[in-house]
């Protein structure tokens, strides 16, 4: 049972332009959402994060919204550039279960073209 | 500081051999964990543990065992090799307390048994 999903495996963006990465989620105990960047034969790196209590968090060129009643996440890039080619992992925790596990999605690998 | 440290970077094992991947953190976090990432998947959880002397199983905890004498290591065995657990393994660590949910990666150890 996949409790957190990144339907697209991959995405492929312009440089300068939006990239949008989506995720969604069936846990409803989930109360924290984070997302990751993955560059290769490199261990996931933090990027931002969001607390079920708000639902739009901002940090820089990246920008996360949460909808909590479609229970869906997703992570916008503006402008996008060569160096966020990766692939990004949306995680989720219920912080109330303790231990402050995190359950992973899949991942999308972004490409940014020149 | 070093951050998440994880030996070796790479191995290949026969099928029934045993190893220990080692993960150390210097970061005094009380929270460690290990997981293990298949291709075009997540991240899932190994075993987990919130301090010296405790340990807990994840998600996929069969055919591994961890254990946790001091803070700072955490090693992961693998007991009887499996194709099965050919796998990148990452080890992540956190302080409790915090409000922070975002874990530290190590670098990753890609395992292949054949």
């Amino acid at each position: 049972d996949q409790q957190v999903k990144q339907n697209s495996p991959s995405l492929s963006v312009q440089e300068g332009r939006i990239s949008i990465l989506n995720c969604d989620y069936t846990n409803s105990m989930f109360d924290y959402f984070l997302w990751y960047k993955k560059y290769p034969a490199e261990g996931p790196t933090f990027l931002i994060s969001i607390s079920s209590i708000k639902d739009k968090n901002e940090d820089g060129r990246f920008t996360v919204f949460l909808n909590k009643s479609a229970k869906h996440l997703s992570l916008h890039i503006v402008p996008s550039q060569p160096g966020d080619s990766a692939v990004y992992f949306c995680a989720a925790s219920a912080r109330g279960q303790g231990a402050q596990k995190l359950v992973f999605g899949q991942g999308t690998r972004l490409t940014i073209n020149p | 500081n070093a951050g998440v440290t994880q030996t070796p970077k790479f191995r290949i094992l026969k099928i029934g051999q045993s190893m220990t991947l080692q993960c150390t953190q210097d970061m005094n976090h009380n929270y460690m964990y290990w997981y293990r990432q298949d291709p075009g998947m997540g991240l899932k959880l190994i075993y987990y543990s919130v301090g010296a002397g405790i340990t807990d199983k994840g998600e996929v905890p069969n055919g591994y065992n961890v254990s946790r004498s001091t803070t700072e290591d955490f090693p992961l065995r693998l007991e009887l090799a499996a194709p099965s657990q050919t796998s990148v393994y990452f080890c992540a660590s956190i302080i409790s307390g915090s409000g922070a949910y975002e874990q530290y990666f190590g670098p990753g150890t890609r395992l292949t048994v054949t």
